[in-house]
C-alpha cells in the first residue's frame, strides 16, 4: 500500500465549477501536510500547506481530519489556469496525482 | 537566479554505465531532497540530507544509488550499473529544517534530471 493515496482522476471540469480533491495517508506520525502543483514538464511547486484547522487561499480550500488520516483540497470557481496535476503530501511522501482540466 | 538548480537536465546513457547528477540547492536552506519521477507518478522519495548528514534513505533504493552531500551544500547522487528501469526524472528540492513543531518545510524543486537508459 502507498504511504499517500490519491483519487486517480482525471477530472474534467467546466469553467466555474467546484471541483475537490481526497487524499489518505498512512503514517500516523506525520506532522506536515501539504498541496502541490505540477504542471505538464515542470516541477512541482507549493499551492498550499495544511493545517489541522483548516485554511483557505482565495479560491483554493484545505482541510485536514488527523483522526482519518484525510486530506482534501477544494477548488472553487474553476479557471483555466487551475488546470495541472495536484500532487497531495504527508511529510515527504507525495501522492500520484490527480490531474485535472478545466473547460472554456 | 537563487533557486535549485540541477545538472545535467539531460542524461543519455547506455545500460551498464554509472551516472551522476549534481544539485545546487538555495543556499540557506539546510535540508536536501532527491526524488525519483515517472510518467504519471508523483515525486518517488530517495533519500534526504539535513546539512550534510543523510537522514533518511528509502527501502526502495537499491545499493546501485549514493548520495552525498560532503559540505552540507550541494549534492551528487550516483547511479551505478544503469538498468533500463532506471530511466525516470530525478527531482532535487530543498528546504529550511521544521520550524515551530512542524517536521517538514516547504520543498522547492529544481527543475530535474532526465535520465534515460538504453
Amino acid at each position: 500500500r502507498k504511504e499517500v493515496e490519491q483519487d486517480p482522476g482525471p477530472f474534467n471540469v467546466p469553467e466555474g465549477a467546484t471541483v475537490a480533491f481526497n487524499c489518505t495517508y498512512s503514517n500516523s506520525a506525520s506532522q506536515s501536510f501539504f498541496w502541490y502543483r505540477q504542471d505538464c514538464r515542470k516541477e512541482p511547486k507549493l499551492l498550499m500547506s495544511v493545517y489541522s484547522s483548516g485554511n483557505e487561499d482565495g479560491r483554493f480550500t484545505a482541510q485536514l481530519n488527523r483522526a482519518s488520516q484525510y486530506i482534501s483540497l477544494l477548488i472553487r470557481d474553476s479557471k483555466l489556469s487551475d488546470s495541472a496535476t495536484y500532487l497531495c503530501v504527508s511529510g515527504m511522501r507525495f501522492g500520484a496525482g490527480t490531474r485535472l482540466t478545466v473547460k472554456p | 537566479d537563487t533557486g535549485v538548480s540541477q545538472d545535467p537536465r539531460h542524461k543519455i546513457t547506455k545500460r551498464g554505465q554509472n551516472v551522476t547528477f549534481r544539485c545546487d540547492p538555495i543556499s540557506e536552506h539546510n535540508r536536501l531532497y532527491w526524488y525519483r519521477q515517472t510518467l504519471g507518478q508523483g515525486p518517488e522519495f530517495l533519500t534526504y540530507f539535513q546539512n550534510e548528514a543523510q537522514l533518511e534513505k528509502s527501502r526502495l533504493l537499491s545499493d546501485r544509488f549514493s548520495a552525498e552531500r560532503p559540505k552540507g551544500s550541494f549534492s551528487t547522487l550516483e547511479i551505478q550499473r544503469t538498468e533500463q528501469g532506471d530511466s525516470a526524472m530525478y527531482l532535487c528540492a530543498s528546504s529550511l529544517g521544521g520550524t515551530s513543531g512542524r517536521i517538514y518545510n516547504e520543498q522547492f524543486f529544481g527543475p530535474g534530471t532526465r535520465l534515460t537508459v538504453l
